[in-house]
């Protein structure tokens, strides 16, 4: 079992839209729970971390974590044209080991 | 403000030549930083890290190696590329008082031929 499994997408909705990206991870040791978001050929960028289960919200982003289920969402309101990306989840467990995701490509359509 | 530079950006090399990448921070002292890697359909790979001068940790078997000559300098290195080093480094840098945030450089893009 991959320790970070997310879905590569590309995931295409139109301007407006509420868009929902989702990681599921395997070892109960990962304390924060983290999304970045990476241009083309950039480097990443992190949005929000969260340390506990329950909900995180700024902006017009939302990041939740069920630590039972081992579930992380992020989600975005109103989603833009420039809110297209690869969104990256990433754990840790306080260490300076992170585990990233493999990322997945949202294409928001004017 | 911190800043954080890689370079080259981009660089061609025939397998079997050596490697150099260099990573530098600005406007912090004793940042803890990492080398990553991004393959394509593959997440970021953590490669190296280190904590202060000197210090370097590996986190995956290969013919890679780091060094941290300098506080804000961290090198990647390698003595004979190999088709499978392709691909895209990064370099990250994050505060011993902040784990948990960490700010990546703009990257190399690295073709192996």
């Amino acid at each position: 079992q991959k320790e970070v499994e997310q879905d590569p997408g590309p995931l295409s909705v139109p301007e407006g839209a509420i868009v929902s990206l989702n990681c599921t991870y395997s070892n109960s040791a990962f304390q924060y729970f983290m999304w970045y978001r990476q241009y083309s050929r950039k480097g990443p960028e992190l949005l929000m971390y969260t340390y506990s289960s329950g909900n995180k919200e700024d902006g017009r982003f939302t990041a939740q974590v069920d630590k039972s289920s081992k579930y992380i969402s992020l989600f975005i309101r109103d989603s833009q044209p420039s809110d297209s990306a690869t969104y990256l989840c990433a754990f840790t467990s306080g260490t300076y080991k992170y585990i990233f995701g493999t990322g997945t490509r949202l294409k928001v359509l004017a | 403000s911190q800043t954080i530079h890689q370079w080259p950006a981009t660089l061609v090399q025939p397998v079997g030549s050596p490697l150099s990448l260099e990573c530098t921070v600005e406007g912090t002292s004793n940042p803890n930083l990492y080398w990553y890697r991004q393959a394509a359909g593959r997440g970021l790979q953590l490669l190296f890290y280190s904590v202060g001068i000197g210090q370097i940790s590996s986190e995956v078997p290969q013919n890679l190696s780091a060094s941290r000559p300098q506080d804000r300098q961290f090198i990647l290195s390698s003595k004979k590329l190999l088709l499978s080093d392709s691909g895209f480094y990064l370099c990250a840098w994050n505060t011993g008082t902040a784990v948990v945030e960490q700010y990546f450089g703009p990257g190399t893009r690295l073709t192996v031929t």
